[in-house]
């Protein structure tokens, strides 16, 4: 079945750093592709999201382009805040079926 | 968008008792889930809510267990029956008009002890 691997956290940083969690994943057909953020305490909230091949979804200085060739949907920002401290979690749709999720990656940003 | 309202955000409960979480939505939507996201991990779907009819479950959830009931378009309930220390998490109700968008209430975090 689909399936989502993301690389393993913690990850930490210091604030103005730069930003990659790696999402890939196997699906079949064309899946759409959403990064999900969970601030501690609190539910899961759309991140950003991209529907086709070569889309790049973006909200809030988070990017994430959407990888056919290599499957992959990896998320990004050029520089991180503290308050960007959360867990972090990427998620596939394909039509008629429900969200697969990703494990989770917890960012840890040090001021 | 849609605004998902979850009650109660936290609870203590004794083993052996029954937890009903609510879910309500600001507004109608088509779909409605439960899932469920165990310390440190990630989220497993419980189950579709249907409303009006039989919810949807996913394989290793039974209705036995986790009775849900839709009875409107934005309104539903999740009892987590007869509870095991197993049964602590944070239990998530998520919506949206149609199965490509998911908003998700804030959680219900659930000890038992």
């Amino acid at each position: 079945g689909d399936s989502v691997t993301q690389m393993e956290g913690p990850v930490t940083l210091s604030e103005e750093a730069f930003l990659t969690i790696n999402c890939t994943y196997t699906a079949t057909g064309y899946p759409s592709l959403f990064w999900y953020v969970q601030y501690p305490g609190e539910g899961l909230q759309l991140l950003l999201k991209a529907t086709k091949a070569d889309d790049k979804g973006s909200n809030k200085g988070f990017e994430a382009t959407y990888r056919k060739e290599t499957t992959s949907f990896h998320l990004e920002k050029g520089s991180v805040q503290v308050s960007d401290s959360a867990v972090y979690f990427c998620a596939l749709l394909n039509y008629g079926q429900n969200f697969v999720f990703g494990p989770g990656t917890r960012l840890s940003v040090l001021p | 968008s849609a605004v998902i309202s979850q009650k109660p955000s936290r609870d203590i409960c004794q083993r052996g008792t029954s937890l009903t979480i609510q879910c309500q939505v600001d507004s109608q939507v088509t779909m409605m889930f439960w899932y469920r996201q165990q310390p440190g991990q990630s989220l497993t779907l419980i189950a579709t809510a249907n409303q009006g009819s039989e919810a949807t479950y996913e394989s290793g959830f039974v209705i036995d267990k986790f009775p849900i009931s839709r009875p409107n378009l934005t309104f539903s309930t999740l009892t987590v029956s007869n509870m095991s220390p197993e049964d602590s998490s944070i239990y998530l109700c998520s919506g949206g008009q149609s199965n490509t968008e998911a908003f998700f209430g804030q959680g219900t975090r659930l000890t038992v002890v």
